[in-house]
């Protein structure tokens, strides 16, 4: 099982900074299944990336994701009042696991 | 496309209890179905899914429920469950089913509780 480590676990920025987030993971994540997610409060999570950098239809150019390997960024180059929320990785192989979350919180 | 849960509530430790996801909008038996938890105030965790009937239609588990949880499908009715078996304290969370593992459409949740 790929255990995937977010980091920061808290990351206090204010609206219109770039945000970098990342999501390190135990083994190579195959075929480039990896994912972000973003989770506000009573909400099921809502996919941006998917394939590593894939934007999810409707998802805001702002949103992008990077890396291979066992190294991903998700990046968001100007941050909205409405981005402010949990956001996690995940690896979506034959056994899929999560990171941790990071929270992306206003400064 | 929509994914509508039922069956949570709360529930005694060691007993069953079975959540079911019905879909629609979409062709049911084309897609894996897919079910991750939340526990309260935690992060998401992934529990289990089980491909298409083209496909053998088995089941993969996360190591925490697997033997006690077991992922069923009935494309007939476009519904997919969740057997819940030996239920823990530790199992209290919100159930979500999704199409697809990289999920673009979830249920809307359902809240199971274990306690006595």
């Amino acid at each position: 099982e790929s255990v995937l480590t977010q980091s920061p676990g808290t990351l206090s920025l204010s609206p219109g900074e770039r945000a970098a987030l990342s999501c390190r993971a135990s083994q190579t994540v195959s075929t480039n299944y990896l994912a972000w997610y973003q989770q506000k409060p009573g909400q099921p999570p809502r996919i941006l990336v998917y394939a590593v950098s894939t934007r999810a239809t409707g998802v805001p150019d702002r949103f992008s994701g990077s890396g291979s390997g066992t190294d991903f960024t998700l990046t968001i180059s100007r941050l909205e009042p409405e981005d402010f929320a949990v956001y996690y990785c995940q690896q979506y192989g034959t056994s899929p696991t999560f990171g941790q979350g990071t929270k992306l919180e206003i400064k | 496309v929509q994914l509508v849960q039922s069956g949570g509530g709360l529930v005694q430790p060691g007993r069953s209890l079975t959540l079911s996801c019905t879909g629609s909008g979409f062709t049911f038996g084309d897609y894996i179905m897919n079910w991750v938890r939340q526990a309260p105030g935690k992060g998401l965790e992934w529990v289990g899914f089980i491909r298409t009937k083209a496909n053998g239609g088995t089941t993969e588990y996360a190591a925490s429920v697997k033997g006690r949880f077991t992922i069923s499908r009935d494309d007939s009715k476009s519904i997919a469950y969740l057997q819940m078996n030996s239920l823990e304290t530790e199992d209290t969370a919100v159930y979500y089913c999704s199409r697809r593992v990289a999920a673009t459409f979830w249920g809307q949740g359902t809240l199971v509780t274990v306690s006595s």
